[in-house]
């Protein structure tokens, strides 16, 4: 059974400052790895989807890089702003399923 | 917005209850599925729906009943919860089913159980 793990639980960073979220999963056999975004009281937003293949993707601030065999995923975030304040959720569905696996998420607080 | 909404946001409801939480979306897509997110624990697939059939069932409890009327809606019917089903219920969508497809999630409707 695929397990998701996400560390740390929560960060507190100031303005500015670049950080990286970690991801890691038990089941290396998947195909794909998906990191969200949650706001408060919210629904999830889709940032970044990274194919099996690829061991990067980027997309504006946000780079996620993927290490399928360690089974290990990071989201690094550029010159963080306020506006990034936001639980992040990483994802994985296992071979031979469409079923994603979240993980607990991490807070992310960036202090003006 | 992820053109997937639903209804209502926020619902106080007692054990005896009967309530529906709804979903709908407005992006072409055909699969459907119902989330549970929890205080403390990761987000837990409950249904899923392809074409309006019903394609996972994660073992969940009677007392949540989906349906699924055409591709766009998708309910939830609830009756004679538990206070441990409090929790926010995702509806999300996808074009289709599959592990290529992105998922669009709706905002959650905040339950509460008394």
């Amino acid at each position: 059974k695929q397990e998701v793990t996400q560390i740390p639980a929560a960060l507190s960073v100031p303005e500015g400052e670049n950080l990286v979220l970690n991801c890691s999963f038990t089941d290396s056999a998947i195909y794909n790895l998906q990191w969200f975004r949650q706001d408060p009281g919210k629904g999830l937003t889709s940032l970044l989807l990274i194919q099996s293949s690829q061991r990067e993707q980027t997309s504006g601030r946000l780079n996620a890089s993927l290490d399928k065999s360690s089974g290990r995923s990071t989201l690094y975030i550029a010159a963080s702003q306020p506006g990034d304040s936001a639980t992040y959720l990483c994802a994985v569905p296992s071979a031979g399923s469409y079923q994603l696996t979240f993980g607990k998420g991490t807070k992310l607080s960036v202090i003006p | 917005e992820t053109g997937v909404t639903q209804t209502p946001r926020h619902l106080v409801m007692g054990m005896t209850n009967k309530k529906s939480l709804k979903c709908e979306q407005h992006l072409g897509h055909n699969a459907m599925y119902w989330y549970k997110q929890s205080a403390k624990k990761p987000l837990e697939l409950m249904f899923v729906y392809n074409f309006k059939e019903q394609t996972e069932n994660n073992s969940v409890p009677s007392r949540f009943s989906p349906e699924c009327p055409n591709s766009s809606h998708l309910f939830l019917h609830l009756h004679t919860l538990q206070p441990e089903d409090s929790a926010l219920y995702l509806c999300a969508s996808s074009p289709l089913l599959g592990t290529q497809e992105t998922q669009y999630f709706g905002p959650g409707t905040r339950l509460l159980v008394l």
